[in-house]
């Protein structure tokens, strides 16, 4: 079965530095991977997908993910982080020939320092 | 309009109430689903519904009972619901339920708690 894994259930950085949340995914069959953002009391919203077009993939507000089959890592990353950043980042794999099947992540909540 | 809606925001209900949930897309998506996220937990799939059947019930409790009426809408019906069932009930949907990956659009889900 797949599966993806979140290093950090807490991660906290300053305003204007680098944001890397980390992802790495466990699958017997090329993954589709995503990740989702969620602010407070908010659903959930896709930042970004990959689906083997291209490992490093550019989302929303700035973000992007570089898949490495060598490391089965999908790490997210942002270059200088802002204060609406602060929230909930879910990674996700979508699930053998169920594809459309998602498995989240447990999740990493990001805090934004002034 | 690319937004998946959901009402009501709050409910709050007894254990003997029967209340439903509303869920309802115009993105002309023939997969709908239904999450449970308890507090500082991903989302954790019940339902999916596929061209307006129901595709896969992840072993949830008959006290939920979802119903597709349409391909626009998806409700979820509660019935003698317990306590440990408060949490986020997230919808989203996608634009099929098959192929080599779908993109789900969530709502931003209900707050349900149950006294």
């Amino acid at each position: 079965a797949q599966s993806v894994t979140q290093l950090g259930s807490h991660v906290s950085v300053s305003e204007g530095a680098l944001v890397l949340l980390r992802c790495n995914y466990s699958s017997s069959v090329p993954p589709y991977l995503f990740w989702y953002v969620q602010y407070p009391n908010q659903g959930l919203q896709l930042l970004l997908k990959y689906t083997s077009a291209a490992t490093l993939v550019k989302g929303i507000n700035g973000f992007e993910a570089e898949f490495k089959k060598s490391e089965t890592s999908f790490h997210l990353t942002k270059p200088s982080a802002h204060m609406s950043d602060a929230a909930e980042y879910f990674c996700a794999v979508s699930q053998g020939s169920s594809a459309s099947k998602i498995i989240f992540g447990s999740g990493t909540r990001l805090s934004i320092r002034p | 309009d690319t937004e998946v809606t959901q009402t009501p925001k709050h409910l709050v209900m007894g254990m003997t109430n029967k209340k439903s949930l509303k869920c309802e897309q115009h993105m002309g998506h023939r997969a709908m689903y239904w999450y449970k996220q308890k507090a500082k937990k991903p989302p954790e799939l019940m339902f999916v519904y596929s061209y307006e059947k129901l595709s896969i019930n992840e072993s949830v409790p008959s006290r939920f009972s979802p119903e597709c009426p349409n391909s626009s809408l998806l409700n979820l019906h509660l019935h003698a619901l317990q306590p440990e069932d408060s949490a986020l009930y997230l919808c989203a949907s996608s634009p099929i339920y098959s192929g080599t990956y779908n993109e789900q659009f969530f709502g931003p889900g209900t707050r349900l708690t149950v006294l």
